[in-house]
């Protein structure tokens, strides 16, 4: 079956700029992750969904991050106002029930550059 | 709060050589824990993952794992590596209550003929 997907592939943006990322999920899995991965790091968490909520935000760096999830699968994390730090590889996960046992699918990454 | 060390950034074999990839954790409370690989221009892929029971945890690709509560460790292992298993492999740790991932800063395998 098909697995996570997200678009662009790549963006790149001037400093400033507002950005949008998207996310499609594995249907049916109603636990959604975002997580950023900057040059030479591991991934680190930005925010979980579980269905249409936002259950854990702690992981957003500042108020310029947002993310909805309106229907409960794709997601949209949005970047106001870019910053040439904002440039990293954006990862979006899904599991099933979003319980700490399940194994989290990866998408392959929205490359964002900010110039 | 959960931390995760891989001991070594970039690990040199030769092909069919055994590797093993280092990884300590630390946590105040029960974590489960996952190694996970990542090809190339691929997104992440779970390789294996710890969640209770026997402390030796097989996956894929011939890799396994062993759980050290004592030590805190949970290094990955295998005993003959080919070509094909480079990439970056990263170790992670979870809480038993919902997914959120703390990951290591990966260990890039480069294995050479």
């Amino acid at each position: 079956g098909a697995g996570v997907s997200q678009t662009p592939s790549n963006k790149v943006t001037e400093k400033g700029k507002y950005v949008e990322l998207r996310c499609d999920p594995i249907s049916g899995h109603t636990a959604l992750y975002w997580y950023r991965q900057s040059l030479g790091q591991g991934p680190e968490f930005l925010i979980y969904f579980q269905g249409t909520g936002a259950a854990d935000d702690s992981g957003l760096p500042n108020d310029r991050f947002f993310a909805v999830r309106p229907e409960g699968s794709v997601s949209t994390l949005k970047i106001q106002r870019t910053e040439r730090g904002d440039s990293a590889v954006y990862l979006c996960a899904s599991s099933r029930e979003g319980v700490g046992a399940e194994t989290q699918y990866f998408g392959p990454g929205t490359r964002l550059l900010v110039l | 709060a959960q931390s995760v060390t891989q001991l070594d950034s970039q690990v040199p074999v030769f092909e069919e050589a055994p590797v093993e990839l280092r990884c300590n954790y630390s946590s105040s409370v029960s974590v489960y824990l996952f190694w996970y690989v990542q090809y190339p221009n691929q997104g992440l892929q779970l390789l294996l993952k710890y969640l209770s029971g026997s402390t030796l945890v097989k996956g894929i690709n011939g890799f396994e794992a062993e759980f050290n509560k004592s030590q805190t460790s949970f290094h990955l292992r295998k005993p003959s590596v080919h070509i094909s298993d480079t990439a970056e492999y990263f170790c992670a740790a979870g809480g038993t209550s919902y997914g959120k991932l703390t990951f290591g800063q990966g260990t890039i395998l480069t294995v050479h003929p």
